[in-house]
């Protein structure tokens, strides 16, 4: 059952250039996150955001959350061409403490040098 | 750091081959989770266990089993490999809500 999607699909953007990632979900939340994926490998954790927070921020992301759309936006700033992954938003509906997530199915991002 | 290792990269399988994934955590983490992941589905939730010789099914259990047997390893199992289990497989811990660790991913092919 996916719930996260993720929009754009694909997204190639200049080396310095900012880059704009959005997932919608469809029921309530105890949290969202974002992960990165690089090609053929497993995914790594960027940033978590409960749903009472509004925004967050970690280095040059920053996460931003309305519950009242059901939607997130993932912002890289100045980006580099080690940035080049793809992403991905999950949602935590809070199954107990299981830490269950359901994924969307991501974004892919080009940073050209 | 916490360190999820997968036993395997790369795996070739036959088709009707038993054929297990081992997944082993060094954090101490009680939730474990086995995912797939293809090319326009995302990750898709196979089993998850929130402790020792507990699972859950997932969304997608049909022809996996899992076993665990100790809290740091969590194993998935297909009991008779098929073409359409060709796949990418995540591993993942976590210590309750606060985000999960992937291992680095097992690519099987079975041919």
């Amino acid at each position: 059952s996916q719930q996260g999607e993720e929009d754009p699909q694909a997204l190639s953007i200049q080396e310095g250039e900012n880059a704009t990632m959005n997932c919608s979900y469809k029921t309530s939340i105890n949290n969202l996150q974002w992960y990165r994926q690089n090609s053929g490998r497993g995914l790594v954790h960027l940033i978590l955001i409960r749903s009472n927070e509004r925004e967050k921020h970690s280095g040059r992301l920053r996460v931003t959350l309305d519950t009242s759309k059901k939607s997130s936006s993932l912002l890289i700033t100045a980006s580099r061409a080690a940035d080049t992954a793809s992403y991905f938003c999950a949602t935590d509906h809070g199954s107990g403490n299981t830490g269950k997530l359901i994924f969307g199915q991501g974004t892919t991002l080009q940073v050209k040098p | 750091d916490v360190k999820v290792t997968q036993s395997s990269r790369y795996l070739v399988k036959r088709t009707g081959e038993k054929v297990f994934l081992e997944c082993v955590q060094d954090m101490d983490h009680e939730n474990m989770f086995w995912y797939r992941q293809d090319p326009g589905l995302g990750l898709r939730l196979i089993y998850f266990s929130y402790d020792v010789k507990m699972k859950e099914k997932g969304d997608i259990p049909e022809g996996y089993s899992v076993s665990r047997e100790k809290k740091e390893r969590f194993s998935l199992i297909l009991e008779s490999a098929s073409t359409n289990q060709t796949s990418m497989y995540l591993c993942a811990s976590s210590p309750t809500t606060r985000g999960q660790y992937f291992g680095p991913g097992t690519r099987l092919t079975v041919t």
